[in-house]
């Protein structure tokens, strides 16, 4: 499994764009890039997963670059509630073997 | 759909003793994933269970031990706690299928401290 290395914190203030980059320079052919998202006390919540180019959901966009060594979480216009810990995990997540191996973390706090 | 569910929230031990904690997986699935998470730091992978057999393991001691029953629920046994058990236990589950994007849902946790 790819390791992961990402900023140990950021801060931001409410409705900037938040964008957080993730280096895996050893991912591998068949990994997918994931980012969960943890806020104190609670279990880990899935936020977005992709290979490779953008992936956008309701919450985030996940952008890849062609050579897929390093992603980056973009959170638009984020406000006090997406103050949280956002893990970057890098590994196969086919056929059920889905350990997730989980870094420190990027600790992101939103100021008013 | 409950989701995940997980008990106690919280439990307190001594040291030397004996622990058994609970999951629910998610209606549907049949995959449970079990982590732990010291204070600071990112969930840590323990073992993982499907079809009632324990499929991985992460590098734990032996005195972590688990079991998944057929309705998919599973329980964590630690065995001889020590100090540095003190953490929170998360129980993810998941649908074991081929393909990208097995989400894993994680339930709250239970709250393990160690006197």
């Amino acid at each position: 499994l790819a390791k992961t290395t990402q900023p140990i914190s950021m801060d931001s203030y409410e409705g900037q764009e938040v964008n957080i980059t993730c280096s895996h320079n050893n991912i591998a052919t068949n990994d997918y890039i994931t980012w969960y998202q943890q806020f104190p006390s609670q279990g880990p919540r899935f936020i977005i997963q992709g290979y490779k180019t953008k992936v956008t959901n309701e919450v985030a966009s996940l952008f890849i670059p062609a050579d897929r060594k390093s992603s980056t979480l973009s959170l638009p216009r984020v406000s006090l509630s997406d103050t949280a810990v956002y893990y970057c995990l890098v590994g196969l997540l086919s056929g059920g073997y889905n350990k997730l191996i989980f870094g420190a973390g990027t600790r992101l706090a939103v100021h008013p | 759909d409950a989701g995940v569910t997980q008990s106690p929230t919280h439990l307190i031990k001594t040291r030397g003793q004996q622990v058994t904690l609970r999951c629910s997986p998610k209606s549907g699935h049949d995959t449970v994933s079990w982590y732990q998470q010291a204070l600071g730091q990112g969930p840590q992978f323990i073992f993982q269970y499907y079809e009632e057999e324990e499929r991985q393991r992460g590098n734990f001691p032996d005195r972590f031990s688990g079991h998944q029953f057929p309705n998919y629920s599973s329980e964590l046994n630690v065995n001889a706690l020590l100090l540095g058990d003190s953490a929170l236990y998360l129980c993810a589950s998941s649908l074991a299928r081929q393909g990208g994007n097995n989400e894993q849902f994680f339930g709250p946790g239970t709250r393990l401290t160690v006197l």
